[in-house]
């Protein structure tokens, strides 16, 4: 089972930023909060991951909740290529290397 | 450039025949992984592997079979054990730890009739 809560769907305009929620109560100390995203048929694109703090890079910013039971991932303005499945993932560091995909996030941004 | 194929994008096959699907990686990436992703569905493990010669069986690994004679290609074999084997197959490499991401390749479509 996936260690991760997100809403099924979401809804953004253009040029506004998406702020897409996830909840992760049961997350341990040393798992990492990855965030990717799949476009329609194609494979999933890596987008952000973080630990503790904050991180920001070229596509989007992680905030991490100081209990680290939840983050979001904002993207700040948002364009139409953004609509996609957003995955929220705890990554599992005692099982292999290995992440566990929920359902994710559908992300529309409507023109 | 580097980064990850799969091959073919759509394949189609006959019930009852194997079918192998392949994935190269030219990342030097020393872990490599095959999920399998059915419509509205999340990803879902078939097999992983950490090293050469190495594997291990993911949450859906019954009817599927996998070799890792090279560092970097891992084929995923479908057999005609597996019950549902139409679906998205996504195969992936990543280094070794769990704060490096897993890069994905474009998947490959099968569909068995």
């Amino acid at each position: 089972d996936a260690k991760t809560t997100q809403p099924p769907s979401m809804d953004c305009a253009e040029g506004r930023a998406a702020n897409l929620p996830c909840n992760h109560s049961t997350i341990s100390g040393n798992e990492y909060v990855y965030w990717y995203r799949q476009i329609h048929s194609q494979g999933p694109q890596y987008i952000i991951h973080g630990l503790k703090n904050n991180e920001t890079n070229e596509m989007a910013s992680l905030i991490i909740t100081e209990d680290r039971k939840s983050s979001t991932l904002i993207l700040p303005h948002a364009t139409l290529r953004d609509t996609a499945v957003y995955y929220c993932i705890v990554r599992v560091a005692n099982y292999g290397q290995n992440f566990v995909f929920g359902p994710g996030t559908r992300l529309s941004v409507l023109p | 450039d580097g980064g990850i194929t799969q091959s073919p994008k759509y394949l189609f096959r006959k019930e009852g025949q194997n079918v192998t699907l392949s994935c190269e990686q030219n990342l030097n990436h020393d872990a490599m992984y095959w999920y399998r992703q059915d419509p509205g569905q999340g990803l879902r493990l078939i097999y992983y592997s950490q090293i050469v010669n190495d594997f291990q069986k993911g949450d859906i690994a019954e009817g599927y079979s996998v070799s890792r004679e090279k560092k970097e290609s891992f084929p995923l074999t479908v057999t005609s054990a597996q019950k549902n084997p139409t679906a998205f197959y996504l195969c992936a490499s990543s280094i070794l730890g769990a704060s490096y991401e897993q890069y994905f390749g474009p998947g490959t479509r099968l569909t068995v009739t």
